[in-house]
């Protein structure tokens, strides 16, 4: 079984603020796959980052970064200094046999 | 432009009716997907497809039927079956299937509401 777990439903922050958004996964295959996609208001998926599970190596690119854990199955995602183009709906995907999204988290940030 | 184009973006249902969704890729992408997204919650996989007339269940199969007769489409009939089709239905495709590498790209969506 493969679980997926994003914990925050909705983060509210005023613009600049930095956001983390967490991601807890579960599977028992040793290789795997993680995701982020955002959902912004007009509803399409749009792919932001892929890591391996032999890839520990933590990312930044512009103002997103990722820091992948292994020994805590976790996957977070922070986005710096956050703009109102920020805001969208946040999905944490885990693909091992089959790809499976996490409930999502919806963030909304203020000007 | 290569990409993933879904039509209508807007689809209404009368109750006992069929009604099929289109998806339509030109990425050259081998892999096809549909899943269904309700407020709240993430998504749900429909079916997929990895070839050309060949395709397998998802975990919410039942009411919905697909076909694979090109490689550049994968529509969707919502049947008379599917008491609760009121959601935002997504299709993606990828180069290879899901539980490799591959990374799945996401069309915009069709919103299927009952009337």
């Amino acid at each position: 079984a493969q679980k997926v777990t994003q914990a925050q439903t909705e983060i509210s922050v005023v613009e600049k603020e930095d956001v983390t958004l967490d991601c807890v996964y579960e599977t028992r295959d040793t290789t795997y796959y993680l995701f982020w996609y955002k959902q912004p208001p007009s509803g399409e998926l749009v792919f932001l980052i892929r890591r391996n599970s032999f890839d520990e190596q933590n990312e930044i690119s512009g103002r997103y970064s990722w820091n992948f854990q292994k020994s805590t199955s976790s996957f977070n995602f922070t986005i710096t200094a956050s703009q109102v183009v920020d805001s969208a709906v946040y999905f944490c995907a885990l693909s091992d046999y089959k790809l499976s999204f996490g409930a999502g988290t919806t963030v909304t940030v203020r000007a | 432009d290569g990409g993933i184009t879904q039509s209508p973006k807007y689809l209404f249902r009368k109750e006992g009716q069929n009604v099929t969704l289109s998806c339509e890729q030109n990425l050259n992408h081998d892999a096809m997907y549909w899943y269904r997204q309700d407020p709240g919650q993430g998504l749900r996989l429909i079916y997929y497809s990895q070839i050309v007339n060949d395709f397998q269940k998802g975990d919410i199969a039942e009411g919905y039927s697909v076909s694979r007769e090109k490689k550049e489409s994968f529509p969707l009939t919502v049947t008379s079956a599917q008491k609760n089709p009121t959601a935002f239905y997504l299709c993606a495709s990828s180069k290879g299937l899901a539980g490799t590498e591959e990374t799945q790209y996401f069309g915009p969506g069709t919103r299927l509401l009952v009337l």
